[in-house]
């Protein structure tokens, strides 16, 4: 199974929005609504963002939201921070116990 | 607070043998799923296995099925990865996470680091 799809960049200036897609297949991400979104920092482990398409786990700013159409899910992040400034992982349910991540998309802050 | 403490990485020899370790604390660790995930430097994600919370279901990418064995010991809060056989192409800084349901991790550890290098 290949991993999902996701620009290799994106960026925006402070304030305004920006927003990331994951594109899979009928197999996962258009499959399940098993879509997780992961922010990590350099140096650092990944962070839970957004769980099963467009839940916010506890902590996480209400500028972070994810949705899904067909097989691509979408991380959009609203009045952007310095402190977004990060790269950025999908992940995909795809059956049978299989877990894919996209290859990650790193967002600069102008 | 919720933590996870991974150790045992360190430098390898190619066909040589690692065995990891997760020491977590702050939650009822038995009623939670745990996975390790991996990164390659430079490189993105790659979820290679997962235990569920009483030890009895096990599952591992293909990349290391046949090679890498995860157990769990709940008396001890502990999660294990025996990884045998070790090739170049295993080097990453290994993660182990929390998985409470959904296919999704909401805590992580802070690594440790593997390196597979003659």
């Amino acid at each position: 199974q290949s991993a999902l799809t996701q620009p290799p960049s994106a960026s925006g200036s402070p304030r305004q929005s920006v927003t990331i897609s994951c594109t899979g297949t009928s197999g996962d991400v258009g499959g399940y609504d098993y879509v997780s979104w992961y922010q990590q920092h350099p140096g650092k482990a990944p962070k839970l963002m957004i769980y099963e398409v467009s839940k916010r786990p506890s902590g996480v700013p209400d500028r972070f939201s994810g949705s899904k159409s067909g097989n691509t899910a979408s991380l959009t992040v609203s009045g952007l921070q310095t402190e977004d400034e990060a790269d950025y992982y999908c992940s995909s349910y795809a059956g049978g116990n299989n877990l894919l991540f996209g290859g990650g998309t790193k967002l600069t802050v102008l | 607070q919720v933590q996870l403490v991974e150790s045992g990485g360190g430098v390898v020899l190619p066909g040589g043998s690692l065995r990891l370790s997760c020491a977590a604390s702050g939650f009822t660790f038995w009623i939670y799923d745990l996975h390790w995930v991996r990164q390659a430097p430079g490189r993105g994600l790659e979820r290679m296995t997962g235990i569920s919370s009483d030890g009895s279901n096990k599952n591992y990418a293909d990349s290391v099925k046949g090679r890498f064995t995860i157990s769990r010991d709940n008396s001890k809060n502990t999660v294990f990865l025996q990884m045998n056989n070790l090739r170049a192409e295993d080097t990453a800084v290994y993660y182990c996470a929390r998985g409470p349901g959904g296919w999704a991790f909401d805590h992580w550890g802070q690594g440790t680091l593997v390196t597979v290098s003659s």
